[in-house]
């Protein structure tokens, strides 16, 4: 398979507890980007990355939130004393710099905080 | 990026064209439109874009009025598989990025 890969697809945490999340994005594409989607809503930007500089951040990504991508190919997502309200379903998705500009979506990973 | 409307649901029958209207009475000269869905329980599958001709492509129709405030995705015979979210965004192209509303909720019925 080499669509964007997520790991692990389903997390469950107890408040206060730190998590990291991990995304291999598709061989050769140089930007990586996170997003968090919350229960009926649409999918929120948090941050993105070309080859390993973080380029731009959301208000959303508080500084209990951060985001690696130290060798420009994975990316790490890491949240620190997680709160009941940092539940929800965190995507991934990744695309080329150059040419078609279609961002590819992994299928995500789950967070329940209990 | 300009703010897009969607109506919240809709319902079509399978073998059927599904249209799904969005409105973005806002846009820019230099935006695009896009759309993309999302099946339950996967991430956003990318389906088509434009500027401001027609387009098509293997999944999808998209057109875009004169005056650009609006378009409408085609999925000229809809299936149950394309039973999803799906969500118009209007962006330039060099915004990273996407900027996702509540989309509409296409149900389609056997």
């Amino acid at each position: 398979d080499t669509g964007v890969s997520q790991d692990p697809r389903h997390k469950i945490t107890k408040r206060g507890q730190n998590v990291t999340f991990r995304c291999d994005p598709i061989s050769e594409h140089n930007r990586l980007y996170w997003y968090r989607q919350t229960l009926g809503q649409g999918p929120e930007f948090l941050t993105y990355f070309q080859n390993e500089a973080q380029l731009e951040k959301s208000r959303l990504l508080s500084d209990r939130f951060s985001a690696e991508r130290p060798k420009g190919s994975f990316s790490t997502l890491e949240i620190q004393r997680t709160e009941q309200g940092d539940s929800a379903m965190y995507l991934c998705a990744s695309r080329a710099l150059q040419g078609w500009d279609e961002q590819y979506f992994g299928p995500g990973t789950r967070l329940t905080v209990t | 990026d300009a703010k897009t409307t969607q109506p919240t649901s809709m319902d079509c029958a399978e073998g059927r064209a599904a249209n799904l209207p969005c409105n973005h009475s806002t846009i820019s000269g230099n935006e695009y439109v896009y759309w993309y869905r999302q099946i339950h329980s996967q991430g956003p599958q990318y389906i088509i874009h434009g500027l401001k001709n027609n387009e098509t492509n293997e999944m999808a129709s998209l057109i875009i009025t004169e005056d650009r405030k609006s378009s409408t995705l085609i999925l000229p015979h809809a299936t149950l598989r394309d039973t999803a979210v799906y969500y118009c965004i209007v962006r330039v192209q060099v915004a990273q990025k996407l900027v996702f509303g509540q989309g509409t909720r296409l149900t389609i019925n056997p």
